[in-house]
């Protein structure tokens, strides 16, 4: 989607290591989200933030983290303490319902 | 807790078809409900919105109702294309609450 802009597109993590998607956006939205695809499956929550320096955990928040320290930008963190981390990650706004960028694919060396 | 529900899970049709993909919801108490198209590999992109004062919204051969009471919402497609073939989504948002509840979507494959 226009304005929701997620890197990498493609993202390996070794055993052990934490990784770090990113996501930005230029729609000056204070709502940010962080949601995890897996085959078959719906989109489930992983966090959210309404304003800058806040955020709330969603149904998975488990092995992950997140800042908000500005309010174009909402990083996510996959920690080893996640010990499944192989999905899709989307990253998404609220403007008139949700508008979603175009996901990172993370793989297990 | 909102469940939703989508049916057919997939679907294979012949160029040229009106086709109708379903969802239901559990809860009644919605603010609005959306339906999504995800492409393989890539991120969902908004279709329609109906918001819950709403009973249809339509964009090009796009048409989209809601029935709260029954819980149901569905999604026509008129004269499919092969480029109409991806999976299509739905979420349901709860009054009061920024957090909708997605399906698990309908694969569609248009074919010639």
């Amino acid at each position: 989607d226009g304005g929701i802009t997620q890197s990498p597109k493609y993202l390996f993590r070794k055993e052990g290591q934490n990784v770090t998607l990113s996501c930005e956006q230029n729609l000056n939205h204070d709502a940010m989200y962080w949601y995890r695809q897996d085959p078959g499956q719906g989109l489930r929550l992983i966090y959210y933030s309404q304003i800058v320096n806040d955020f709330q955990k969603g149904d998975i928040a488990e092995g992950y983290s997140v800042s908000r320290e500005k309010k174009e930008s909402f990083p996510l963190t996959v920690t080893s303490a996640q010990k499944n981390p192989t999905a899709f990650y989307l990253c998404a706004i609220t403007r008139q319902g949700k508008h979603f960028g175009d996901g990172t694919r993370l793989s297990i060396l | 807790k909102q469940e939703v529900t989508q049916i057919p899970a997939a679907l294979s049709v012949p160029e040229g078809e009106n086709l109708v993909l379903n969802c239901s919801f559990t809860d009644s108490a919605i603010y609005n409900l959306q339906w999504f198209r995800q492409d393989p590999g890539k991120g969902l992109t908004s279709l329609l919105l109906i918001q819950s004062s709403q009973r249809e919204q339509t964009s090009g051969r796009l048409n989209a109702s809601l029935d709260k009471s029954s819980g149901r919402s569905t999604l026509y497609i008129a004269a499919s294309q092969p480029g109409d073939s991806a999976t299509y989504l739905c979420a349901v948002r709860p009054g009061g609450s920024y957090i909708p509840t997605f399906g698990r979507g309908t694969s569609l494959i248009v074919h010639p």
